[in-house]
């Protein structure tokens, strides 16, 4: 089955600082979507984002399909941004999504 | 709205037990995902119901487990019998019309522990 690589798999920040959060895969994708797991476990869909770029706020996410691989970024990163960040693709044939492993995200006030 | 709501939120049982978890989804939504969080295998998909009817159920792990969704605002996970690995946190999400790719709900989790 597909493979879905997340790094770094944790990330350290001091607040006001920017970052990158990279999701590669191993096959050709449907969809992808980002989501955020907040320190008390709730989840939250951040991007459906199958190719292109979309911008909300502090956050904006770019996926290259040809090249298999999704990129989250952070700008300006504040305490409520720490959380787990999953990235979930979904294949042609299936209403399943896969996730990564996440990265886990610390910013420090 | 007041969001996708599971119960219960915390569920410890010994093993051998039947364990009944339960999810209303968002009024108007169509969807509905059960999903298993567990630090050795992440988060997986259980089940997909779309207007009540499973349409993927092959992320239920064996037989032990059961979905039923028998109308539009209730659904239940049943664990019969539980075992020590069943333990983790179960998600329920929806979403409206039917296509996953749509933004997905999630609701708080239930944290189940089987001794």
């Amino acid at each position: 089955g597909i493979q879905v690589e997340q790094s770094p798999p944790d990330l350290i920040l001091q607040e006001g600082a920017n970052s990158t959060l990279r999701c590669n895969f191993s096959d050709s994708v449907n969809n992808l979507q980002w989501f955020h797991q907040n320190p008390w476990g709730q989840l939250i869909n951040l991007f459906y984002i199958p190719s292109g770029t979309k911008q909300n706020g502090r956050l904006s996410a770019t996926t290259v399909a040809t090249e298999r691989y999704s990129l989250l970024y952070i700008s300006s990163s504040q305490t409520t941004d720490s959380g787990v960040y999953f990235c979930a693709v979904r294949t042609s044939g299936t209403y399943k999504y896969i996730f990564g492993t996440g990265t886990r995200l610390k910013v420090l006030a | 709205d007041a969001g996708v709501i599971q119960s219960p939120r915390h569920e410890v049982t010994e093993m051998g037990q039947e364990v009944t978890l339960r999810c209303k989804p968002i009024s108007g939504h169509n969807s509905l995902f059960w999903y298993r969080q567990t630090m050795m295998r992440g988060l997986e998909l259980l089940i997909y119901f779309n207007n009540n009817v499973p349409i993927d159920d092959s992320g239920m792990p064996e037989d032990r487990f059961s979905a039923k969704m028998p109308n539009a605002s209730f659904s239940t996970l049943k664990i019969q019998p539980s075992e020590p690995r069943d333990s983790a946190v179960y998600f329920c999400a929806s979403t409206f019309r039917g296509d996953p790719d749509n933004e997905q709900f999630f609701g708080p989790g239930t944290r189940l522990t089987v001794l």
